[in-house]
């Protein structure tokens, strides 16, 4: 079973609103990632947090992390036309070498 | 840098045959992933090779198989063929193993099983 679960499952907003998807996971990480996926391509990595960290940002991009409630959320400020994509969430479900256990993904569609 | 290829990107197969993905990583990389994702099952990890060991391998059934070159290309084969091994198959690059970082991944396979 996946380790993430993402909320909300699809997300349509206006260009220049802000965008917030969350993540919650099961096991004790080391570290959270965000990916993008536009339609039938490959995954692109936005932004890594590690577990002892609580926020990171990276230009429009906003990461939080609680680890009490294992958790985490991305806050896309702004939006365009352009980030409409898929956002999935991904642990490394602690030390399992190589793996990454992906969330279902949430569906952004930013109209112009 | 190149990034990550895989071929073929498109492939129709019937049941029971077996098909052969390829992937060559980002020149350097040592360490690929490979995942499955499917619109029910989401994605799912297969298995990673570093070093053309196996370091680690997801719950899917024999018939899903890998290796890697000594030139760190991998190959993931799937015999036997089952219409519910229709996906995009995406393999993913990274210059070590144990997710100490970020994962770059190809543009995938889609193989369509008939």
């Amino acid at each position: 079973s996946q380790q993430g679960e993402e909320d909300p499952q699809a997300l349509s907003i206006q260009e220049g609103e802000n965008a917030t998807m969350n993540c919650s996971y099961k096991t004790s990480i080391n570290n959270l990632q965000w990916y993008r996926q536009n339609s039938g391509r490959g995954l692109v990595h936005l932004i890594l947090i590690r577990s002892n960290e609580r926020e990171k940002h990276s230009g429009r991009l906003r990461v939080t992390l609680d680890t009490s409630k294992k958790s985490s959320s991305l806050l896309i400020t702004a939006s365009r036309a352009a980030d409409t994509a898929s956002y999935f969430c991904a642990t490394d479900a602690g030390n399992q070498g190589g793996k990454l256990i992906f969330g279902q993904g949430t569906e952004l569609s930013v109209k112009p | 840098k190149a990034g990550v290829t895989q071929t073929p990107r498109y492939l129709i197969k019937t049941r029971g045959q077996q098909v052969t993905l390829s992937c060559s990583p980002i020149s350097g990389h040592r360490s690929v992933s490979w995942y499955q994702q499917t619109p029910g099952q989401g994605l799912q990890f297969l298995f990673e090779y570093f070093s053309e060991t196996q370091r680690n391998k997801g719950n899917f059934p024999g018939r899903f198989s890998g290796r890697q070159f000594s030139n760190s290309r991998s190959e993931m084969n799937v015999s036997t063929l089952e219409l519910g091994d229709s996906a995009l198959y995406l393999c993913a690059s990274s210059p070590t193993t144990g997710n100490t970082g970020e994962l770059f991944f190809g543009e995938g396979s889609r193989l369509t099983v008939l």
